[in-house]
């Protein structure tokens, strides 16, 4: 089946640890996005990606830093610099440049901070 | 910048109730306007897309619309059902940029 698969679907992240949330795609869509979402909020912005090699910060990017080394892959890694990153992060893909341009998403996973 | 809002933030209605879910955008210069479904925990499901040159798109009991001049949408649910109960998100692409913006979403609870 295509999709997008984000994993791990729980993590727990220690003070002073980096982490990465990893997300597959095989769509093969050329634009990646990181989302995060907070309780009563909106999705935010952290990075996209329209192309490999490529990506851009969102609205968010503090403390989080991400790579596109290969079309189907968006790994996400969330820094000790980021200060709050309790939050659901979300993965989401589009054709980019088709017409319709339609947002596919992850199933998300949830961090926490120990 | 772009600014997305969905008012109501949580609704509730008996079962087999038609309503409607609001969602305004302050730039009309969209390029699309797409309504996706959330279940608790999980992510997001598109429901329906609706280009900028479109003013209504139909999948089965829902239908959105797409006014550009007054930067408003709706999402109108027939005959709603127990299984409707979910947070209803909007997002809208701007004709340049790659960006997708997002409202905050209306959580409908539908009671049986």
């Amino acid at each position: 089946d295509g999709g997008i698969t984000q994993s791990p679907k729980y993590l727990f992240r220690k003070e002073g640890q980096n982490v990465t949330l990893s997300c597959e795609q095989n769509l093969n869509h050329d634009a990646m996005y990181w989302y995060r979402q907070d309780p009563g909020q909106g999705l935010r912005l952290i990075y996209y990606s329209q192309i490999v090699n490529d990506f851009q910060k969102g609205d968010i990017a503090e403390g989080y830093s991400v790579s596109r080394e290969k079309k189907e892959s968006f790994p996400l890694t969330v820094t000790s610099a980021q200060k709050n990153p309790t939050a659901f992060y979300l993965c989401a893909s589009s054709p980019n440049g088709g017409i319709g341009e339609k947002l596919f998403f992850g199933s998300g996973t949830q961090l926490s901070v120990l | 910048k772009q600014e997305v809002t969905q008012i109501p933030a949580a609704l509730s209605v008996p079962e087999g109730e038609n309503l409607v879910l609001n969602c305004s955008f302050t730039d009309s210069a969209i390029y699309n306007l797409q309504w996706f479904r959330q279940d608790p925990g999980k992510g997001l499901t598109s429901l329906l897309l609706i280009q900028s040159s479109q003013r209504e798109q139909t999948s089965g009991r829902l239908n959105a619309s797409l006014d550009k001049s007054s930067g408003r949408s709706t999402l109108y649910i027939a005959a709603s059902q127990p299984g409707d109960s979910a947070t209803y998100l909007c997002a809208v692409k701007l004709n340049t940029g790659n960006q997708f913006y997002f409202g905050t979403g209306t959580s409908l609870t539908v009671i049986p």
